[in-house]
């Protein structure tokens, strides 16, 4: 079965440092991963999604993530993080052809931007 | 930008009362997904329609929720009885296809507070 863990809870970075957050898929075949971001009681936007090509994924608001099969990691990346990056992260799979485009997410990565 | 609308944004409701919920998908939009999201956790679907057609239900509480879709555009998320444990974000999410790859668009979420 698909599943996603994201080990971190929450994330604490002062401003203008680099930020990573982590994410490990459990599929069967390469799957589509996806990270979205969901600021507090909003629904979620999409950051960035890898589906084949070239393993690192350029997204909005400066994001990028690399997609390492060996590791079945899609971790997310930030090189100078800003306050109004403070939300929650989401990291999704989704299934490979043929399946109907569900996204099983994980639990989420909290991030708190320090001054 | 086209969006994702949902109503009402906040309702309270008392355990064992009916609540609904709203959906307008981004136009052209041929498919629609209703999430829930629990505080402190990702969003788990509890409900996709291709067009009229539902086309997975298999995480929906059928003993007190239903869904619809008559006309292949707006969606109803109905819950009756309401209980404790229903207190959570419904998202109301659209995808051009139910097919792997598609980006997901979600909605600001509808809070639910059952006391």
């Amino acid at each position: 079965a698909q599943s996603v863990t994201q080990p971190d809870i929450h994330i604490t970075v002062s401003e203008g440092a680099s930020l990573e957050l982590r994410c490990n898929y459990s599929y069967g075949a390469t799957p589509y991963l996806f990270w979205y971001v969901q600021s507090p009681g909003q629904g979620l936007q999409l950051l960035l999604k890898y589906f084949s090509g070239d393993t690192l994924v350029q997204g909005i608001k400066g994001f990028e993530a690399e997609f390492k099969r060996s590791q079945s990691s899609f971790n997310l990346r930030k090189p100078s993080v800003h306050w109004s990056d403070a939300a929650e992260y989401f990291c999704a799979v989704g299934g490979a052809q043929g399946s109907q485009g569900n996204l099983i997410f994980g639990k989420g990565t909290k991030l708190s931007v320090k001054p | 930008e086209a969006e994702v609308a949902q109503s009402p944004r906040y309702k309270i409701t008392e355990k064992s009362q009916a609540v609904a919920f709203w959906c307008d998908p981004i136009s052209g939009h041929a498919t629609l997904y209703w999430y829930r999201q629990i505080l402190g956790q990702g969003p788990e679907l509890l409900v996709q329609f291709q067009d009229e057609s539902v086309v997975d239900d298999s995480q929906l509480p059928k003993d007190r929720f239903s869904a619809e879709r008559l006309k292949g555009v707006d969606s109803t998320l109905k819950i009756q009885p309401a209980e404790l444990g229903d207190s959570a974000m419904y998202l109301c999410a659209s995808s051009r296809a139910g097919r792997a790859g598609n980006t997901i668009y979600f909605g600001e979420g509808s809070w639910l507070t059952v006391v």
